[in-house]
């Protein structure tokens, strides 16, 4: 069975500038969760989207935004990038919707670099 | 938001040594995760834990949840070169759903 797969790997924006980036799910998985992870905040929690509805979020700007299409699959969106949102962007999937005691597996990241 | 007090932060240790390491919490947790993550790349599910008191291993690794549900440690036995890297903890917190709560990492490092 694939992993969980992030497009692209890599990218770097200027300031200002918007970015989307998707996430595949594993097969199956029908919640999608995205983290932020840098160096001085570790991973933080954005949001969470099940069955195309976005269950929870954390605490971040307007700014990001996500959706879910009914395949599963996720795009999350930052406007207006600023140089503090450069970082590694993960995406989780899991079967059942977050809070629940179901597994997350992660895919590779998003490496986001900001100029 | 819930935070996970997770020690210590990085490890020096030789090759064939065991590794201990825990993660804390002011609050309950429903589960228990631990995750390995490699320099580039996303975090990879070691273990699960999801009931008070479990004790699961996967190889060398062996985890816990502890009974308070406020904690749980992760041993690894007989470390080896490729064990390098850093270690998360992570849980689904009793109270809110905001997604999974990490802690900092413990990042091991293994001398020949």
């Amino acid at each position: 069975k694939a992993g969980v797969t992030q497009t692209p790997r890599y990218l770097i924006k200027t300031r200002g500038q918007q970015v989307t980036l998707s996430c595949s799910p594993i097969s199956g998985h029908r919640s999608v969760s995205w983290y932020q992870q840098t160096p001085g905040q570790g991973l933080q929690f954005l949001f969470e989207y099940f069955s195309e509805t976005q269950r929870n979020k954390g605490n971040f700007p307007g700014r990001f935004s996500g959706r879910q299409f009914s395949n599963s699959r996720s795009e999350m969106n930052v406007s207006t990038l600023e140089l503090g949102d450069s970082a590694l962007y993960l995406c989780a999937s899991s079967f059942l919707a977050g809070g629940s005691t179901d597994t997350q597996y992660f895919g590779p990241g998003t490496r986001l670099t900001v100029l | 938001g819930q935070q996970l007090n997770q020690s210590p932060q990085s490890m020096f240790i030789q090759e064939g040594e065991d590794v201990s390491m825990n993660c804390t919490s002011s609050s309950i947790f429903n589960t228990w995760l631990w995750y390995k993550q490699d320099p580039g790349e996303g975090p990879v599910l070691l273990i699960a834990l999801y009931k008070a008191g479990e004790l699961t291993s996967n190889g060398r690794l062996t985890a816990q949840f502890g009974i308070t549900r406020k904690d749980s440690f992760l041993n690894i036995s007989a470390s080896i070169p490729s064990d390098v890297g850093i270690y998360f903890c992570a849980g689904h917190p009793q109270r809110g759903a905001d997604g999974l709560t990490f802690g900092k990492g413990t990042h091991l490092i293994i001398q020949p």
